[in-house]
């Protein structure tokens, strides 16, 4: 069975500082996607970043960055720089083609950015 | 605009009574599937559907039922809700699940069963 495993339930940072959230997943495949998504209060969950497996090159997007490590099965996200309007929830996931599109998602990180 | 829309956005109802959520894309999206958000849980696959008339089960879908019977439309029925039902669900479309493509999500039902 596929895991995704989130360590930090909540986590907060100074605006400006850069902060790295936690993933780590399982899985038997070695083809498949992942992700990071953004769930601010108003609920609507937000694309933040994606990575393929087979891309050793870690995948940034403005100021959101991951740490791909395969053979460790962990996906991190730094986010650089942060904004007061990066306060929310972040889910890591990943999907299966293979699988008909199989998502598994983690339970989440509250992250608090403090003015 | 392109969208995932979700109807209603709020809902209390009782115990055994049938209700359906609906879900609509305008994106001409293959892959649509319904999720439920619950603290502590994360969001988990209840059903999906990889096209038109193609649908299976997720990871929890005892107590609910979807057709596909449009590309476009991808209802949750609940033919007899139950408390331990009461979530936050969200309906997901993407172009396909071949490649890595984005998921689009709705805007979330909160769905209270008493």
């Amino acid at each position: 069975a596929q895991t995704v495993t989130q360590s930090q339930p909540e986590m907060s940072v100074q605006e400006a500082e850069t902060v790295t959230l936690s993933c780590t997943y399982d899985t038997s495949e070695s083809n498949y996607y992942l992700f990071w998504y953004k769930q601010p209060p108003s609920r609507q969950m937000i694309l933040v970043i994606r990575q393929e497996a087979y891309k050793q090159q870690n995948a940034t997007e403005n100021r959101f960055s991951v740490n791909f490590q395969k053979a460790a099965k962990s996906f991190s996200l730094k986010i650089s720089d942060s904004q007061l309007g990066d306060t929310a929830m972040y889910f890591c996931a990943f999907m299966i083609p293979t699988n008909a599109g199989k998502s598994t998602f983690g339970d989440g990180t509250t992250l608090t950015v403090k003015p | 605009e392109a969208q995932v829309t979700q109807n209603p956005r709020y809902l209390i109802t009782v115990t055994g009574k049938k209700l359906t959520v609906t879900c609509s894309q305008n994106m001409n999206h293959e892959y649509m599937s319904w999720y439920r958000q619950d603290p502590g849980l994360g969001l988990r696959q209840i059903y999906y559907s990889m096209n038109v008339e193609v649908t299976d089960k997720g990871d929890v879908p005892e107590g609910y039922k979807v057709s596909r019977k449009e590309k476009r439309n991808f209802p949750l029925i609940l033919e007899s809700p139950s408390p331990n039902q009461t979530s936050l669900y969200f309906c997901a479309s993407s172009p396909t699940y071949r490649e890595n493509t984005e998921a689009f999500f709705g805007q979330g039902t909160r769905l209270t069963v008493v």
